[in-house]
């Protein structure tokens, strides 16, 4: 089935530095997603993306985080600066135009900030 | 509080027999509902989904059941295979009112056995 890929794996950076997580989505989707996990919790939307925009981010989409994709390069979403509170695992998620609801999901960024 | 909840954190089931794997829900405004299967360290993928005006839908060994009135939908597995071992993971969505974000349960980790 369609694939999203997401670099890194994982990732483990000090608290205050910048990271960028990385989502190639599936090709001629249109819609991007974020969605946040942390250890022991269920996965919880962060933001969606569309046409170059944010549509809809929650409360866990802090002032520190940021997302964009620039010229159909990957989708990105950047943390600045890192907190402890950011260890999580970060999944990224695209979907078809047509059908905004059926999310394909990549394998997640395993983000630790020590 | 958690807006969608899976109770139950593991199943067990003979190979063979049928699991079911159940989810409430508290926003009747949801009228999207999805399993996802999960690997460790792999991608959520997308097992089946309804909208909110059916009440079953069947894929092969897989039936999805929701139940408006009761808050709950439930996705039943025949001819459960060890393969089958992974967790399962519910989600919803108000797509008439919302920029499609999913609301996750916390997963049920199904274990099958020989």
């Amino acid at each position: 089935g369609p694939k999203v890929l997401q670099i890194p794996s994982h990732q483990i950076i000090d608290m205050g530095q910048m990271v960028t997580l990385n989502c190639d989505p599936v090709s001629n989707h249109l819609y991007f997603y974020w969605y946040k996990q942390i250890l022991g919790q269920q996965m919880e939307f962060l933001v969606n993306f569309y046409n170059g925009k944010v549509m809809e981010k929650s409360k866990l989409f802090k002032d520190q985080f940021s997302v964009e994709r620039p010229d159909g390069s990957y989708f990105t979403l950047k943390i600045q600066p890192t907190a402890l509170e950011d260890s999580a695992v970060y999944f990224c998620a695209s979907s078809p135009g047509g059908a905004r609801d059926t999310q394909y999901f990549g394998p997640g960024t395993r983000l630790l900030v020590l | 509080g958690q807006q969608v909840k899976q109770s139950s954190p593991s199943l067990t089931v003979q190979e063979g027999g049928i699991s079911i794997l159940n989810c409430d829900y508290e926003n009747d405004m949801f009228d999207y509902f999805a399993w996802y299967k999960k690997y460790p360290d792999n991608s959520p993928t997308l097992l089946i989904s309804v909208r909110s005006n059916v009440d079953k839908r069947e894929d092969g060994r897989l039936t999805v059941f929701l139940n408006k009135s009761g808050k709950h939908f439930s996705l039943h597995i025949t001819a459960s295979q060890p393969e089958d071992t992974a967790v399962y993971l519910c989600a919803a969505d108000n797509s008439g009112g919302s920029n499609y974000k999913l609301t996750f349960g916390k997963g049920t980790l199904l274990t099958v056995t020989p």
